[in-house]
């Protein structure tokens, strides 16, 4: 079983939508939760980050985390063509080694 | 937030020629910086971890020689592929991590080796 499952996509969604993505993981020691936005021959840029279960709110983006069930999520409301991106999802523990996911392509449609 | 800058963003060269990356953090010192690699519609590929002042750590089956690694200084860390080869073509990207633990890596954009 793989440390951390993303489901590659591609996600294609019109503009306007709310745009859900999603990544499981096995590593109860994972302490920290992130996503990480990836445009097309650039490093990945930090969109989100958490330590605890819950919701964390930013602009259009909410990052969900269900420790019980090891699973995170990614919300993008109102959704542009400008999000069109590969989205990360990544984790890391007290050792600071970032375990990824294999990234979402998301596209999203004017 | 923090920048990290990555120096060059895209190098075409000959097979045989050594190429240096450098990656460098503006706004914090970095005490830790790692160095990825990157294939087409792949995630990232962690392939060594940096500490200042200290030998690298490389992950099981990057080699060594093959890619040189300094972390001189607290902002500055370069990567050098040596004798590169086509095969060695790929997206190279470093990170830096901030003394505080707790805050997550920044990465820099990353540079395309093309190699023919």
């Amino acid at each position: 079983q793989k440390e951390v499952e993303q489901d590659p996509g591609p996600l294609s969604v019109p503009e306007g939508a709310i745009v859900s993505l999603n990544c499981t993981y096995s590593n109860s020691a994972f302490q920290y939760f992130m996503w990480y936005r990836q445009y097309s021959r650039k490093g990945p840029e930090l969109l989100m980050y958490t330590y605890s279960s819950g919701n964390k709110e930013d602009g259009r983006f909410t990052a969900q985390v269900d420790k019980s069930s090891k699973y995170i999520s990614l919300f993008i409301r109102d959704s542009q063509p400008s999000d069109s991106a590969t989205y990360l999802c990544a984790f890391y523990n007290a050792g600071n080694m970032l375990t990824f996911g294999g990234g979402t392509r998301l596209m999203v449609k004017p | 937030g923090a920048v990290v800058s990555q120096h060059p963003s895209w190098v075409i060269c000959k097979s045989g020629t050594s190429v240096k990356i450098e990656c460098r953090s503006l706004d914090f010192q970095a005490t830790t910086m790692f160095w990825y690699r990157q294939f087409p519609k792949q995630s990232l590929m962690l392939m060594a971890t940096s500490n200042e002042g200290s030998k690298a750590t490389y992950e099981q089956g990057v080699e060594k020689d093959k890619f040189l690694i300094n972390h001189a200084s607290l902002t500055l860390s370069t990567l050098t592929v040596t004798s590169a080869h086509p095969e060695d073509s790929s997206f190279y990207i470093c990170s830096a991590l901030d003394r505080d633990p707790h805050q997550p890596q920044h990465f820099g954009d990353g540079t395309r080796l093309s190699i023919l």
